[in-house]
């Protein structure tokens, strides 16, 4: 099955630098990137997504890369603000059906220093 | 859209008795939903996929008869920890997939379970 890594477990930052934290899969078969937010206490949210037909896609300061080849994908966070003080979770899956199932790396504890 | 809600937020159970959890999509019909279970400071574990009609599919070391799992309507799917142990106190988070048939997953905003 998929084993998702992912790196640094925790990295701390000062408001206004950037973030970057970053994923690996192992099957190549999977096709479907997204990133999740999670405060403490809640739900993980969905922040953004990439497909394998994509090597990039940014939304405001929030971008991710994608490397098929090297089946690597960071998530990188321009601007920190505190607010963007979360753990960051990344997942693979192939997608196919409602059913497919997504696995997550073990998550980055992002704390950004006013 | 997409909004996936999940009540109650925080429970406080006695050891041995059974505590359900809902989970229902607000605003779309999700035939699959799935079950997760988090650890503090931890990634999120998947329980099983609760499919709307039919048995829900377990993933391995899960206990069908400790983690029911209902999807009886296309907004709702239930989670019971039966005959609950301090050891079950957890957080349980639900996710449905996009309803317009994107790869996204929405999650409910969790459950704590206390086992006391």
């Amino acid at each position: 099955g998929e084993n998702v890594e992912q790196h640094p477990s925790t990295l701390s930052v000062q408001e206004g630098d950037s973030a970057v934290i970053k994923c690996t899969y192992s099957d190549s078969a999977s096709n479907y990137f997204p990133w999740y937010k999670q405060e403490l206490g809640k739900g993980p949210q969905l922040i953004i997504d990439i497909r394998s037909n994509v090597g990039e896609k940014k939304d405001q300061r929030i971008a991710v890369t994608l490397n098929k080849t090297a089946k690597h994908f960071s998530l990188h966070i321009t601007e920190t603000q505190p607010e963007d003080s979360a753990v960051y979770f990344c997942a693979a899956s192939i997608e196919e059906t409602s059913g497919s199932r997504l696995t997550f790396g073990e998550g980055t504890q992002l704390t950004v220093n006013p | 859209g997409a909004v996936v809600s999940q009540h109650p937020s925080r429970v406080i159970c006695k050891s041995g008795t059974s505590v359900k959890i809902e989970c229902r999509s607000l605003d779309f019909q999700a035939t699959t939903m799935f079950w997760y279970r988090q650890f503090p400071k931890k990634s999120l574990m998947l329980m099983a996929t609760s499919n709307e009609g039919s048995k829900a599919t377990y993933e391995q070391g899960v206990e069908k008869d400790k983690f029911l799992i209902n999807h009886a309507s296309l907004t709702l799917s239930t989670l019971t920890v039966t005959s609950a142990h301090p050891e079950d106190s957890s957080f349980y988070i639900c996710s449905a997939r996009d309803p317009y048939g994107r790869p996204r997953a929405f999650f409910g905003q969790g459950t704590r379970l206390t086992v006391v």
